[in-house]
């Protein structure tokens, strides 16, 4: 799916901030913005999701620009278990569920 | 709550061989989905079943089916195995797979096909 850019790699020291952005350009007003992330040969884990304002629970936070034309996602204080491919993804309100992940980005959390 | 669990978590078939791999959603959850993996293709859909209808389908060969009982409760078939099959197959499971209703994965089934 070429909704979404991210890019393939990227480190980050245990305790820091991960800071993973993810660019979809060509959104749709009626689109929300997703994360997931896999674990090695785990299957997806729901991060978070939003529309248009930013969004916070207790794995990360969400912030979305103005223009809904790109996103990041962080992880305020990453660990060794948050190593993993994370996905960011488009998906219409009101669509029933088709998940497709593009590649992704591998965050590889450092000791 | 429980999540998302998978039956079996490994299996090694051979070519021509038929499989049968299960899932159980989240308590609650009506819809549940199929989804292929594989290195080369990426996470892919296979199909989706809400209150014992499959109500979305991939483009998968007539070789992959599926179904759900009563209690939600799904299972997929992959009958004539080819090599091209090996794959982790993820169930997901969400209330009613409409709206923004997320997505809940199981730990995959990891199918090799000799």
């Amino acid at each position: 799916d070429a909704k979404t850019t991210q890019p393939p790699s990227m480190d980050c020291a245990e305790g820091r901030a991960a800071n993973l952005p993810c660019n979809h350009s060509t959104i749709s007003g009626n689109e929300y913005v997703y994360w997931y992330r896999q674990i090695h040969s785990q299957g997806p884990q729901y991060i978070i999701h939003g529309l248009k304002n930013n969004e916070t629970n207790e794995m990360a936070s969400l912030i979305i620009t103005e223009d809904r034309k790109s996103s990041t996602l962080i992880l305020p204080h990453a660990t060794l278990r948050d190593t993993a491919v994370y996905y960011c993804i488009v998906l219409p309100i009101g669509s029933a569920r088709q998940l497709t992940f593009g590649s992704g980005t591998q965050l590889t959390v450092l000791p | 709550k429980a999540g998302v669990t998978q039956t079996p978590r490994y299996l090694i078939k051979t070519r021509g061989q038929q499989v049968t791999l299960s899932c159980s959603p989240i308590s609650g959850h009506r819809s549940v989905s199929w989804y292929q993996q594989t290195p080369g293709q990426g996470l892919q859909f296979l199909f989706e079943y809400f209150s014992e209808t499959q109500r979305n389908k991939g483009n998968f060969p007539g070789r992959f089916s599926g179904r759900q009982f009563s209690n939600s409760r799904s299972e997929m078939n992959v009958s004539t195995l080819e090599l091209g099959d090996s794959a982790l197959y993820l169930c997901a499971s969400s209330l009613s797979g409409q709206g923004t209703d997320t997505q809940y994965f199981g730990p995959g089934t990891r199918l090799t096909v000799l």
